[in-house]
């Protein structure tokens, strides 16, 4: 079955705590995103890749690092976590088959107290 | 700023009725629009699309309206049926493959 995964669903952690949400997908998709949710304010581009070992900064970069070491694989690291980093979080890939349509995994809800 | 605005964050249909989404962008330079529909717990699926050089477009029961002049678009469902119970985002494509979403509609289908 053709599905982003990422892992975990919930994460609760503390302030300053190194952390990482992993994505993968096994499309083979060379383009990755990643996405954050907040009440009123919709879904925001933090980091993307166009391929392996190509990545670049979105909307909301500040606080979050990336790598793309293997085309399936697509972490999102946050190094020193801070409360307003609280978020629903979405792993997105897409494989060229039509322009915005991204296929989406299920989402990771992070709480940092 | 927001560039992509959804200004009704709820909307109450009953079924078989048709539910209209309505979606504003600041910018007259977007030339593709999305919408996505977003179950809880799941990610958003793409819906349906539409190219500026269209001014609709249709999918079953699912149609989008392009207003260029009024720089507004709009998701019309028809007959609206309780699988349809969701959160509908409106987004624009600008390039290499980035969405910029709205904010979202939760829709709620009353049998």
């Amino acid at each position: 079955e053709a599905q982003v995964t990422q892992n975990p669903r919930y994460l609760i952690t503390v302030t300053g705590k190194k952390l990482t949400v992993t994505c993968s997908q096994n499309m083979n998709h060379e383009y990755m995103s990643w996405y954050r949710q907040d009440p009123g304010l919709g879904l925001r581009q933090i980091y993307y890749s166009m391929n392996v070992e190509v990545t670049d900064k979105g909307d909301v970069p500040e606080g979050y690092k990336v790598s793309r070491k293997e085309k399936r694989n697509f972490p999102l690291i946050l190094e020193s976590p801070s409360p307003n980093q609280t978020s629903l979080y979405f792993c997105a890939s897409n494989g060229g088959q039509g322009r915005g349509k991204l296929f989406f995994g299920s989402g990771t809800q992070l709480s940092v107290l | 700023d927001q560039q992509v605005k959804q200004n009704s964050p709820s909307l109450s249909v009953q079924e078989g009725r048709i539910s209209i989404l309505n979606c504003d962008y600041t910018n007259s330079m977007f030339d593709y629009f999305l919408w996505y529909k977003k179950y809880p717990a799941e990610g958003p699926t793409f819906l349906i699309s539409i190219s500026s050089i269209k001014d609709k477009n249709e999918d079953g029961r699912f149609t989008v309206f392009l207003n260029k002049s009024a720089k507004h678009l709009s998701l019309h469902i028809v007959p609206s049926q309780p699988g349809d119970s969701a959160v509908y985002f409106c987004a624009v494509h600008q390039g290499a493959q980035k969405l910029v979403f709205g904010q979202g509609t939760r829709l709620t289908i009353n049998p």
